[in-house]
């Protein structure tokens, strides 16, 4: 597709369901970007990857929170024994690399109940 | 840490008015500067951006300029349209090359016709 496409759109899980939110890139984009966006938040960075290495996973808040890219493509975050402070929207993006811009996906809003 | 605050919303504005949303940023060091804008329903897009003090990012009619001796990026426009309606973020990044940005926490603008 033209744009970074983020599914699902929306999941809704219990508490203590462990979730997988999945990013496809835009072809070619070197680099992957995750981040968790609450309600009336801005934007906050979970991990990033160049190519299909994790070269920083500083922003990821628990080791609840799990990210890989092993192709250095499609980027699959996972969040097991969700709790209900994880609902937020979660962003991915992708640039070229280096300096060049960087696209958003519209999100997964994720609701643990 | 590094930090971006802005202006808190909402805003809103009638058809032609000037725009001004205030963005300030605390750092160790000279980052890169960013304006975001998310249009109802859709990804953060790049708005402009500043990589060094008294550039001036601009597009769309929006501009903002990096103020070292302020550590300020306020965004302006001087006739805003119904369709300049969104959710914007300022936003800071030191490494250029590197994934990781630091968003403040969105202005939400609305222009009435």
């Amino acid at each position: 597709g033209a744009g970074v496409s983020q599914s699902p759109r929306y999941k809704v899980a219990k508490r203590g369901q462990d979730v997988a939110l999945r990013c496809d890139p835009i072809s070619g984009h070197v680099s992957l970007f995750w981040y968790q966006q609450a309600l009336g938040q801005g934007p906050e960075f979970l991990t990033y990857f160049q190519n299909e290495a994790q070269l920083d996973k500083s922003g990821l808040p628990s080791d609840r929170f799990f990210a890989e890219r092993p192709e250095g493509s499609v980027s699959t975050l996972k969040i097991q024994r969700t709790q209900q402070e994880d609902s937020a929207v979660y962003l991915c993006a992708s640039s070229l690399g280096g300096p060049t811009e960087a696209f958003f996906g519209q999100g997964t809003r994720l609701t643990v109940v | 840490g590094n930090s971006v605050t802005q202006m808190e919303g909402p805003v809103t504005l009638s058809e032609e008015a000037f725009l001004t949303i205030n963005c300030t940023y605390t750092a160790t060091g000279y980052p890169s500067l960013f304006w975001y804008v998310q249009y109802p329903g859709e990804g953060l897009q790049l708005l402009l951006k500043a990589t060094k003090a008294d550039d001036k990012g601009s597009n769309k009619g929006f501009e903002a300029t990096y103020r070292k001796e302020t550590t300020s990026f306020h965004l302006e426009k001087g006739s805003v349209q119904v369709s300049d309606s969104a959710v914007y973020f300022c936003a800071l990044k030191f490494d250029p090359n590197a994934g990781k940005s630091t968003f403040g926490d969105g202005t939400t603008l609305t222009v009435k016709p």
